[in-house]
């Protein structure tokens, strides 16, 4: 089982959909949760840290449920902008060290 | 403010050769880390330096190695280079431990002929 395992996508949407990414990850032990969009050939972008109480950007709204070691991301009103690979990130340190973890990526596409 | 900032942006080198690439972090940040990115995957934890000391090592080859200097900055050496060590090398900064929220930089594209 991957440590970090996320929608595999691709997720074609028109323009206003709603669209949610989900992402679950393997040790309990993990400490901080991000999301970070990629776009081609480019380097990965701070989207939004995720907490236990949730938060919400504009359009965009994250959750983190411990307890089902479970991250989402929810983006509201879709743009054409937002066309980009999404990736989960955990973050943990344990005994053998620190460590960060990102998902594959969710692939979005969305459409006029 | 500038970015993380990472040279060379590109570099070809050939199999069993060695490469030095760089990354100077935001100001004020303290923690380095440094992630390989293949085609169609998330970046792969390479290292993370804090204060000048490996805090975190991924599943990668002793091949692989590197440090932090006085000023934060920071080198990833690969020696004897294999076709598959061709990828993106990304370098990202945060501001205390990498716990916090990280800084990517543009990456090194990296490839081995």
């Amino acid at each position: 089982r991957k440590e970090v395992e996320q929608d595999p996508g691709p997720f074609n949407v028109p323009e206003g959909a709603t669209v949610a990414f989900n992402c679950t990850y393997s040790n309990s032990a993990s400490q901080s949760f991000f999301w970070y969009r990629q776009d081609c050939r480019k380097e990965p972008k701070l989207l939004m840290s995720v907490y236990s109480s949730g938060n919400e950007d504009g359009r965009f709204t994250a959750q983190l449920n411990r307890a089902s070691q479970y991250i989402s991301l929810l983006i509201r009103d879709s743009k054409l902008s937002d066309s980009a690979t999404y990736l989960c990130v955990v973050n943990l340190q344990g005994p053998g060290g620190f460590k960060t973890i990102f998902g594959a990526g969710t692939r979005l596409f969305v459409k006029a | 403010d500038a970015g993380v900032t990472q040279s060379p942006t590109h570099l070809i080198k050939t199999r069993g050769q060695h490469v030095t690439l760089r990354c100077s972090p935001i100001s004020g940040h303290k923690s380095v880390s440094w992630y390989q990115q293949v085609l169609g995957q998330g970046p792969q934890f390479i290292f993370q330096y804090y204060e000048k000391e490996e805090r975190g090592r991924g599943n990668f080859p002793d091949r692989f190695s590197a440090r932090q200097f006085p000023n934060y900055s920071s080198e990833l050496n690969v020696n004897a280079l294999l076709l598959g060590d061709s990828a993106l090398y990304l370098c990202a900064s945060s501001l205390e431990d990498a716990i916090d929220t990280q800084y990517f930089g543009p990456g090194t594209r990296l490839t081995v002929l």
